[in-house]
């Protein structure tokens, strides 16, 4: 099956940098990678995904990109505010099947103002 | 519109004891998927529903652990006979097939065996 690592597991910043956080998988057939906010308390909700045919997507301050080859993506934020505080989850799924995602371990982002 | 619901929030129960946990997907929503999540960890899958196929049950950890989705809609989780190892948060994902693949998630259900 799918297995997805993430890294790091805690990542600080201060206000106004940038943030990067890493994935990679091991299922060459998955050919979709969400990633998932999560704050104190809540459910998890999806900020951004991409399709395997397509290498890089942007949204505000929001950028994902996917290495195909080398099973691997990231998820970019910058000018990062306060409010980007949260734990962060990349997953993967495939296209076939029942679908369900392969979440990473989460990374604890932590934006210093 | 209204999104995807859980209950209870919380539940506090005794080793031993069945619980049951809800969850109302978003209307019109045909898959439906149950996830926990252990203090600190990620996501695990549990099981899934689509529309009036099968479930897909390989993610349930024992034969304790059950579900059902009554008229494609509703579902009920059901824990027979706690574990304090079963303590998590339970939490429900739906989503339309066919149309994109996001799965909208839930706000949860806490559960602490004691």
């Amino acid at each position: 099956g799918e297995n997805v690592e993430q890294h790091p597991s805690t990542l600080s910043v201060q206000e106004g940098d940038s943030a990067v956080i890493k994935c990679t998988y091991s299922d060459s057939a998955s050919n979709y990678f969400p990633w998932y906010k999560q704050e104190l308390g809540k459910g998890p909700q999806l900020i951004i995904d991409i399709r395997s045919n397509v290498g890089e997507k942007k949204d505000q301050r929001i950028a994902v990109t996917l290495n195909k080859t080398a099973k691997h993506f990231s998820l970019h934020i910058t000018e990062t505010q306060p409010e980007d505080s949260a734990v962060y989850f990349c997953a993967a799924n495939r296209d076939t099947g029942r679908r369900a995602l392969t979440f990473g371990s989460g990374t604890r982002l932590q934006v210093q103002p | 519109g209204a999104g995807v619901s859980q209950s209870p929030s919380n539940k506090v129960t005794e080793k031993g004891k069945d619980v049951e946990l809800r969850c109302d997907p978003i209307s019109g929503h045909t898959a439906l998927y149950w996830y926990r999540q252990s203090l600190g960890q990620g996501l695990e899958f549990l099981i899934y529903f689509q529309g009036n196929s099968a479930p897909d049950k390989s993610g349930l950890p024992s034969d304790r652990f059950s579900a059902e989705r009554t008229g494609g809609s509703v579902s009920t989780l059901t824990i027979q006979r706690t574990q304090q190892e079963d303590s998590a948060v339970y939490l429900c994902a739906s989503s339309h097939q066919g149309q994109g693949r996001e799965q909208f998630f839930g706000p949860g259900t806490r559960l602490t065996v004691l």
